[in-house]
C-alpha cells in the first residue's frame, strides 16, 4: 500500500532536549516535505527537499533541521526544542515534474502532535 | 513570493445544500491541488488541478490558471463533508490558503 509513515503519532516533551521526527514514504518520490499546523495560521512549509542530499527552507524553519541521505527517509529534527514548537506536523512526499504535464499529487502523512512544556 | 487566499473562511450550510470555495493566488503557477482535512486532522487529496476543470462525484474543482483562481463545488453536501478545506500551489516552495472551514448540519 502506498503511503506516508510518521513517529511518533503523538509526542510530550520537555524544553531543550533533542527530538527527531522520522518519515518515511514508499512510492519512491523525489520530493518530501515537511509542515507545521496550527489554529488560524493552517498549514506553513518547514523544509522540503527535491532529492537525496538536497534540502531547502520552507517558510518557518528556524528551530529544526532535516537530512536526506535516502530518497524514502526525510527526518525532522528539533535540536532544542522550545514551547512555540507545540503543534501538529505533517510529512508530505510527491513526485516531482513540470506542473502541467505531471501529477505531482502530494500525499500527507497522518501527523505528529507535538507538545514541548 | 506567493500568497494564497480562501474565502469564505468559514461555512455552515444544512445537509443537501450545494457550496462553493475559492482560491486565489497572487501569482501564476502549475500545480494547484485542493486537500480536505477531516474532523480527525487527515489530509485527503481532492483534486490536482493546474488548469481545466475536473469532478469526482459530488465535488468538482475548476482553475483558471490566467485568472489566478480556483474554485471547488461540493453539491448534495452531506455531514461527512465536513472539515477545513485547503488549497495549496507549488513553487519550489509550497503554500497553504489558510483554509475554508465547512460544517455541514444534519
Amino acid at each position: 500500500e502506498a503511503q506516508v509513515t510518521q513517529n511518533p503519532r503523538y509526542l510530550i516533551t520537555v524544553t531543550g532536549k533533542k527530538l527527531t521526527v522520522t518519515c518515511s514514504q514508499n512510492m519512491n518520490h523525489e520530493y518530501m516535505s515537511w509542515y507545521r499546523q496550527d489554529p488560524g495560521l493552517g498549514l506553513r512549509q518547514i523544509y522540503y527537499s527535491m532529492n537525496v542530499e538536497v534540502t531547502d527552507k520552507g517558510d518557518v524553519p528556524e528551530g529544526y533541521k532535516v537530512s536526506r541521505k535516502e530518497k524514502r527517509n526525510f527526518p525532522l529534527i528539533l535540536e532544542s526544542p522550545s514551547p512555540n514548537q507545540t503543534s501538529l506536523y505533517f510529512c508530505a512526499s510527491s513526485i516531482l515534474s513540470s506542473g502541467l504535464a505531471g501529477t505531482d499529487t502530494q500525499y500527507f502523512g497522518p501527523g505528529t502532535r507535538l507538545t514541548v512544556l | 513570493g506567493i500568497q494564497v487566499e480562501q474565502s469564505p473562511p468559514d461555512l455552515i450550510l444544512q445537509e443537501g445544500a450545494n457550496s462553493t470555495l475559492r482560491c486565489n493566488f497572487s501569482d501564476s503557477v502549475n500545480n494547484l491541488q485542493w486537500f480536505h482535512q477531516n474532523p480527525w486532522g487527515q489530509l485527503i487529496n481532492l483534486f490536482y488541478i493546474p488548469s481545466g476543470t475536473k469532478q469526482n462525484g459530488r465535488l468538482s474543482a475548476t482553475t483558471v490558471a490566467t485568472e489566478r483562481y480556483s474554485l471547488l463545488y461540493i453539491s448534495s453536501s452531506q455531514t461527512t463533508d465536513s472539515g477545513v478545506y485547503f488549497c495549496a500551489v507549488r513553487d519550489d516552495k509550497i503554500i497553504f490558503g489558510k483554509g475554508t472551514r465547512l460544517h455541514i448540519l444534519p
